[in-house]
């Protein structure tokens, strides 16, 4: 079962526009994090918020948790086709042993 | 530095053969942890070890066996690989617990017939 759930599952937009993704999950948390995965490739860190966090930002990134909802969302602003991949969001299992994926939302940036 | 590297990345089996994935990481990472992804999802845990000498089982664990061998390797075993078994096989690495970053290797691609 998936702990972490993404919303939209796939997204195109034009470059330069912003890409909003959002991660929903079930139980407590101590952190949520966002990976990032190329075509054919493994996965890649993006960012990692804490659950007495409510903002984060890396660049272009942006993170926001809401606890009360069970909610994440990642906000890619300016987006460039490098951007092109699957974002996954993963939760803990609140005993620091595994984390679980979500499905991904699969973002296609047009040039 | 290679971080996680993974071997072989790509392998065609029958079913009812066996084989090992292998996985090393040269970041002194305490934990390390084995996944698959099938078309279109997510991934999920098979096997994780939090340390050398001790394995446990994660949400998908049937059919398959680990071994932490020493701090850098972490293999997975397909004893009797059956046809449901086709997937991309993730193996990653963290410094002490899942909730620290986690680095993947570039993944196997297997196909078991």
């Amino acid at each position: 079962s998936q702990q972490g759930e993404e919303d939209p599952q796939a997204l195109s937009i034009q470059e330069g526009e912003n890409a909003t993704m959002n991660c929903s999950y079930k139980t407590s948390i101590n952190n949520l994090q966002w990976y990032r995965q190329n075509s054919g490739r493994g996965l890649v860190h993006l960012i990692l918020i804490r659950s007495n966090e409510r903002e984060k930002h890396s660049g272009r990134l942006r993170v926001t948790l809401d606890t009360s909802k069970k909610s994440s969302s990642l906000l890619i602003t300016a987006s460039r086709a490098a951007d092109t991949a699957s974002y996954f969001c993963a939760t803990d299992d609140n005993a620091g042993n595994m984390l679980t994926f979500g499905g991904g939302t699969r973002l296609m940036v047009k040039p | 530095n290679a971080g996680v590297t993974q071997t072989p990345k790509f392998q065609v089996l029958k079913t009812g053969q066996s084989m090992t994935l292998q996985c090393a990481q040269d970041m002194n990472h305490n934990s390390m942890y084995w996944y698959r992804q099938d078309p279109g999802m997510g991934l999920r845990l098979i096997y994780y070890s939090a340390s050398e000498g001790t394995t446990d089982k994660g949400e998908v664990p049937n059919g398959y066996n680990v071994s932490r061998l020493n701090k850098r390797e972490f293999s997975l075993r397909l004893e009797s690989a059956a046809p449901s078994q086709t997937s991309v096989y993730f193996c990653a690495s963290s410094a002490i617990t899942s909730t620290d970053t986690q680095y993947f290797g570039p993944g196997t691609r297997l196909t078991v017939l």
